[in-house]
């Protein structure tokens, strides 16, 4: 257990719709990161936060859109979702603070399937 | 920014053989690479990682190697085990933006 959670565990929805996910990082991580995996790709990027802010983006679609809260978990909004989206999302959390030794913990990823 | 290439894409060997997974990098600035180990279903787990005053790094059947000059960085598992069967990760961290990963390697360990 890496004690990063995230929920829910699976989620099937219909196309059109808009769903949340939820990360909680690990105690004292202020850096939270998300990604998608498909099943023919690698660990796409997509955001991160640190401490409240977005600090870096990747491949991450303008359906998409993310925040990390006061207390630090962090919600991953996608809308209008299509059948491409179905995929594993994974949270990750780092403590960030900005030596080379910064390692991300994962979540345990929600499975979205998109009908 | 950084961009991450893993060889080879899927790699299978017998129980007991050694295998080896590649990674090279482009950002000379990368100073941290971890290796994930992810297997069916799961989530990725570190398994190893080398920071760049290394030039290898072990952890019983593991190491990691990291040729600085080159740009290259490398996972060797000895006795491979079925257990050792999943897909491997390696990563880079320059030291701005975030970790880039590589693609992943499949290893499959035959009984």
């Amino acid at each position: 257990d890496s004690g990063v959670t995230q929920t829910p565990k699976h989620l099937i929805t219909a196309t059109g719709q808009r769903v949340t996910l939820r990360c909680s990082p690990r105690s004292g991580d202020l850096s939270v990161y998300w990604y998608q995996q498909s099943l023919d790709q690698g660990l796409q990027f997509l955001i991160q936060y640190y401490n409240g802010e977005e600090r870096a983006k990747g491949n991450i679609l303008e359906r998409f859109s993310a925040q990390q809260f006061p207390d630090l978990h962090s919600e991953l909004n996608l809308s209008s979702l299509e059948l491409g989206d179905s995929a594993l999302y994974f949270c990750a959390s780092s403590q960030d603070s900005g030596h080379p030794s910064d390692t991300q913990y994962f979540g345990p990823g929600t499975r979205l399937t998109v009908l | 920014g950084e961009n991450v290439e893993q060889h080879p894409s899927t790699l299978s060997v017998q129980e007991g053989d050694s295998a080896v997974i590649k990674c090279t990098y482009s950002d000379s600035a990368s100073n941290y690479f971890p290796w994930y180990k992810q297997e069916l279903g799961k989530r990725p787990q570190l398994i190893i990682d080398i920071r760049s005053n290394v030039g290898e790094k072990k952890d019983q059947r593991i190491a990691v190697t990291l040729n600085k000059t080159a740009k290259h960085f490398s996972l060797h598992i000895t006795e491979t085990q079925p257990e050792d069967s999943a897909v491997y990760f390696c990563a880079a961290y320059p030291g701005y933006s975030t970790l880039t990963f590589g693609k992943g390697t499949m290893l499959l360990v035959s009984p």
